[in-house]
């Protein structure tokens, strides 16, 4: 049984530029979380998806935007890239919409904005 | 900034020796968990508490949710050299928010 996996793993872009992350969730999850991971900090709730819509969102701009499919499986979009957006992304997946339920993490993507 | 302050953020021991982390907040939260993040990897969950005053035992790790349910405490006996990662303590806000929230990690190294 896979857990949740995530592509690519390591990813380098430049300023300005968008970029888009994938995430398939664990077998039987129907609910998508997305977190940011900054170097030496916890993890930053950005928002997640259940039934294909953004249920709940943390304080990220629009520049951040996501996507569920009908399989679960979601995306990570994000747009006009700043240095500051340098960090590890994290997908977790659960069932059902409750923050309580138990999430489990993904490897996360390492992005590098230079 | 984080709702959650987890100290010390750096911790360095001997393998054998008994150590605390603890994770505090002004808010009170539904539940509280622990994770643990190896290098290249994601967390991974060790325990939720629920109730206040509840504690939780993990072979040598011992969980504890404050009875008011805004810190956390998590001790660890023995450490071994296996206990190495970063710990990371998540809030549970159901009455607002629906969300997690977590601290910002205490680095735990264990030397054999």
């Amino acid at each position: 049984d896979a857990g949740v996996t995530q592509s690519p793993t390591h990813l380098i872009k430049t300023r300005g530029q968008q970029v888009t992350l994938r995430c398939s969730p664990k077998s039987g999850h129907d609910t998508v979380s997305w977190y940011q991971q900054a170097l030496g900090q916890g993890p930053q709730f950005i928002f997640q998806y259940y039934e294909e819509e953004e249920r709940q969102r943390g304080n990220f701009p629009d520049r951040f935007s996501g996507h569920q499919f009908p399989n679960y499986s979601s995306e990570l979009n994000v747009n006009a890239l700043l240095l500051g957006d340098s960090a590890l992304y994290l997908c977790a997946s659960s069932v059902g919409r409750e923050a309580k339920n138990i999430q489990y993490f993904g490897a996360g993507t390492r992005l590098s904005v230079l | 900034t984080q709702l959650l302050e987890q100290s010390p953020q750096f911790l360095s021991i001997q393998e054998g020796e008994n150590l605390t982390v603890y994770c505090n907040s002004s808010s009170v939260f539904s539940s509280l968990q622990w994770y643990r993040q190896e290098p290249g990897e994601g967390p991974v969950l060790l325990v939720t508490v629920v109730t206040g005053g509840e504690v939780k035992k993990l072979k040598r790790l011992t969980f504890q949710f404050g009875d008011a349910r805004k810190d956390s405490s998590l001790h660890i006996t023995a450490a071994q050299p296996g206990d190495t990662g970063l710990y990371l303590c998540a809030g549970y806000d159901g009455y607002n928010f629906n969300k997690f929230y977590f601290g910002s990690g205490t680095k735990l190294n264990v030397k054999p």
